[in-house]
Parts: structure tokens; C-alpha cells; sequence
């Protein structure tokens, strides 16, 4: 069957820290993988994607993520988190002809002063 | 990108009512998904929005209960219908390009309280 896991729920971290938030999936093709944050209140934004190609993919807001087929895995990275980076944070799998997504649970990060 | 509004943004109604939330593109797209977000978990896919045919549903939702139009390439509509306080959730609507981009874009979402 097809998941996401996000096996931390709620994370925090101080400001000028580095983050690292775990997602783990299992998908039969080769997935196209997500990650969006949601701020309070809001819609998603996608911070980054990976389809194909270099499995260190850059995205916005100063975050990474890396593509590790072997460990079913796509963590996403920040080397110093910001205030304002404080939200929750969905790791996604998808592709192919019906473009579904699958969601993971979510990782909430309060960012400490 | 594609620009995504939606309306509401948020309402409170009462139980046994309706309530249609409207999702406009700024420029055509080629698929659009309307999602459910119950508080404090994650999204929900609810249907596929078809343009000119029925809506595709996923397993635990039916069309009785949310029914979808899509009468072009830049609007649909969900109807949560019959409410419950159950139904109290965010509901997001998102697009996917005409170029066959797999990335999904997602609108700012309508907060429905039922009580």
C-alpha cells in the first residue's frame, strides 16, 4: 500500500539551529516526492519537489531535501531555521497518470527564541 | 504558478444546511482535487475534478454528500451537503498545470465550523 510517514509529530528547535525533519515512504513506481508548509491559517505552499535526477534538490525559504531510494526516505534539511519558519511541515508522495497525493501526518516546529 | 482563490475563506452553519466553497484559477489547468483537512490531521483527498464529466471519488466519500461541478479549465465548486459538526473542517482545493506538471498548487483553503 501506498504511505507517507512522518514518524515526528512535534518537533522544536532554537533559532540559528539546524532542522532536519524525517519522511519516509512506500509507493510501487518511482514516486515524484513533496514536501509543503503550512502556516497558521493558510493553504499549503510547496517548499521543493523531487521527480528525477540529483537526489539533493534545492527549494525555497533556504531548504534542501535529499532522496535516498535505498531508505525509502526524503528528509528535508534547513542549516539555520528562522522564527518565522515556525509551522507544519507535510512530506507528500505522488505521480503518474492520476497525479494523487498521498499526505503524511504532518510535522509541527515551534522555533524557540 | 497558478494564482488559486477561494469562497469563503471561512463560514460557521448550522447543522442539515449546505454550503458550496468555489475554487477559481487564473488560468487553466488541467486537473483539479478538492481535499479535506479535519482539525489537527492531515489532508484528505476527497475527488478528482473532471472537466465535462463526473467528479471521481475516493474510497469514503461520496458524490450525495459533496457534490463537484466543473463547468471549465479555471473553476469548481464543492457542496458539503446535510452538515454535520463532523464535517467541521479545511477544505482545499489544488491544481495541476496544462502542461501535465505533477506538482500540485494549493488555494488558502475555507475553515467550515458546523455547529
Amino acid at each position: 500500500a501506498q504511505s507517507v510517514t512522518q514518524p515526528d509529530i512535534h518537533i522544536t528547535v532554537s533559532e540559528g539551529a539546524s532542522l532536519e525533519l524525517r519522511c519516509n515512504y512506500s509507493y510501487g513506481a518511482t514516486p515524484y516526492l513533496f514536501w509543503y508548509v503550512q502556516s497558521p491559517g493558510q493553504g499549503l505552499q510547496l517548499l521543493l519537489k523531487y521527480f528525477s535526477g540529483d537526489t539533493l534538490v534545492q527549494g525555497i525559504k533556504g531548504f534542501e531535501a535529499e532522496f535516498k531510494r535505498s531508505q525509502s526516505s526524503f528528509n528535508l534539511r534547513k542549516p539555520s531555521v528562522h522564527w518565522s519558519d515556525a509551522a507544519e511541515y507535510f512530506c507528500a508522495v505522488g505521480g503518474g497518470a492520476t497525479n494523487k497525493l498521498i499526505f503524511g501526518t504532518g510535522t509541527l516546529l515551534a522555533v524557540q527564541p | 504558478s497558478a494564482v488559486i482563490s477561494q469562497k469563503p475563506s471561512r463560514d460557521i452553519c448550522q447543522r442539515g444546511t449546505s454550503l458550496t466553497i468555489q475554487c477559481q484559477v487564473d488560468s487553466q489547468v488541467t486537473m483539479m482535487f478538492w481535499y479535506r483537512q479535519q482539525p489537527g490531521q492531515s489532508l484528505t483527498l476527497i475527488a478528482t475534478a473532471n472537466q465535462g464529466s463526473e467528479a471521481t471519488y475516493e474510497s469514503g466519500f461520496v458524490i450525495d454528500k459533496f457534490p463537484i461541478s466543473r463547468p471549465n479549465l479555471t473553476f469548481s465548486t464543492l457542496t458539503v451537503s446535510n452538515m454535520s459538526p463532523e464535517d467541521s473542517s479545511i477544505y482545499l482545493c489544488s491544481v495541476t498545470g496544462t502542461g501535465g506538471s505533477d506538482t500540485q498548487y494549493f488555494g488558502p483553503g475555507t475553515r467550515l465550523t458546523v455547529l
